[in-house]
């Protein structure tokens, strides 16, 4: 079945505790990405990938880091969490931006930084 | 800059219609979605336009004007389960990026 999964679903850590979430992909998707969506903000893009060794900002990467050492794996690290990282994370894969290629998303991850 | 504009809120009765508006300001256009997304789930892919007219898919419609920079997604026939948030994205950018800018989404409440 293609799919995307994260983990944890659910994570409830103290601030400055690294954490990171991890992201896979079975559809040998070029593109991956990190969203964060908070009330009223809508999906916000945290970093995106190209391919493998190719990763670059989105709209709000502080605080965030992330690699792609191989092509089906994408994970997300907070080296220092902080309380306004609570938030609903989301992964999604593509195959390259031409034509009605949509995101596929994973089930999300909630994250409570305390 | 860039802009998505969808309503916040929307409610519908059970069998009717509903149309949900987006009107976009982006830098570039190369194709807009609309995704469903129900209460703590992942938003699904639902539509795609790239080009201006009507789009259908069984009971869900999408309409693109990039003159006015409007699309709207029409649901027909509404169903209990169709009560969930309608996410308009607009990818402006060509080339091998697929970078979505995303609206706040539209929550729809469906009524009996």
């Amino acid at each position: 079945e293609a799919q995307v999964t994260q983990n944890p679903r659910y994570l409830i850590t103290v601030t400055g505790k690294k954490l990171t979430v991890t992201c896979s992909q079975n559809m040998n998707h070029e593109y991956m990405s990190w969203y964060r969506q908070d009330p009223g903000l809508g999906l916000r893009q945290i970093y995106y990938s190209m391919n493998v060794e190719v990763t670059d900002k989105g709209d709000v990467p502080e605080g965030y880091k992330v690699s792609r050492k191989e092509k089906r794996n994408f994970p997300l690290i907070l080296e220092s969490p902080s309380p306004n990282q609570t938030s609903l994370y989301f992964c999604a894969s593509s195959t390259r931006g031409q034509g009605s290629q949509p995101q596929h998303f994973g089930d999300g991850t909630r994250l409570s930084i305390l | 800059g860039q802009n998505i504009d969808q309503p916040t809120e929307m409610t519908a009765t059970e069998g009717a219609i509903v149309q949900i508006n987006c009107t976009y300001q982006t830098s570039g256009f190369n194709g807009l979605f609309w995704y469903q997304q129900h209460a703590g789930e992942a938003p699904t892919f639902l539509s795609y336009n790239v080009l201006d007219g009507l789009e259908e898919k069984g009971r869900f419609s999408s309409f693109l004007s990039r003159s006015k920079g409007y699309s709207y997604l029409l649901l027909k026939e509404l169903q209990m389960k169709d009560s969930a948030s309608y996410l308009c994205a607009v990818r402006a950018h060509g080339g091998a990026t697929n970078k979505l800018i995303f609206g706040t989404g539209t929550l729809l409440a469906v009524q009996p």
